[in-house]
């Protein structure tokens, strides 16, 4: 799998946009990015993943660059309960039994301020 | 609630002694992986079941071994404990779309050992 690179700590007001990049260069044609979060010591949570085009469901937004070596996970309107460290995980597609660890870096700690 | 679900919540015993942490998928996923939190490496892939069989080891050491029954649930057994085995641990179960997998993680095992 692809690695990835992403700031260790970001800051953002409550109710506004917060905006988390990830770098992913060397991710190969068939790799799929993946957000994961943790609240504080909680099981990791998913939240969205892509290919190529841009995602979109309740939780957040994902937009892909179109050479595909960086993402940005948005969350429209961050609240305090968002406050968690933010993994971008990039994985291969399953083909069938084999092993789909993921493999997690050091996230980013976002912290939400009133 | 992810709907994966993990007893004991809190775990605290001696080195040398022998736990069993238990995890339950949600329904209908046959798989279910087991990751190792701690402070100083992150969360690591330590093993994989499919359907009650082995498909994937991480950096699971010797002292540890897990098995999944016929009822999918999965159980991690550790022994000769150590205080470096002290750890958040967690199980997380996964779902199929098309080529892409989704884990859902449980809430987590604190071991502590002392």
């Amino acid at each position: 799998d692809a690695k990835t690179t992403q700031p260790p700590s970001m800051d953002c007001a409550e109710g506004r946009a917060a905006n988390l990049p990830c770098n992913h260069s060397t991710i190969s044609g068939n790799e799929y990015v993946y957000w994961y979060r943790q609240i504080h010591s909680q099981g990791p949570q998913y939240i969205i993943h892509g290919l190529k085009n841009n995602e979109t469901n309740e939780m957040a937004s994902l937009i892909i660059t179109e050479d595909r070596k960086s993402s940005t996970l948005i969350l429209p309107h961050a609240t305090l309960r968002d406050t968690a460290v933010y993994y971008c995980i990039v994985r291969v597609p399953h083909s069938g039994g084999s092993n789909y660890k993921l493999t997690f870096g050091k996230g980013t700690l976002l912290t939400v301020n009133p | 609630d992810s709907g994966v679900t993990q007893t004991p919540k809190h775990l605290i015993t001696a080195t040398g002694q022998r736990v069993t942490l238990r995890c339950s998928p949600r329904s209908g996923d046959l798989s279910v992986y087991w990751y190792q939190q701690s402070l100083d490496q992150g969360l690591q892939f330590l093993i994989q079941y499919y359907n009650g069989e082995e498909r994937a080891k991480g950096n699971i050491l010797e002292r540890f071994s897990a098995q999944q029954f016929p009822d999918l649930h999965s159980e991690l057994n550790l022994s000769s404990l150590e205080l470096g085995d002290s750890a958040l641990y967690f199980c997380a179960s996964s779902v199929f779309s098309g080529a892409q997998e989704t884990q859902y993680f449980g809430p987590g095992t604190r071991l502590l050992v002392l």
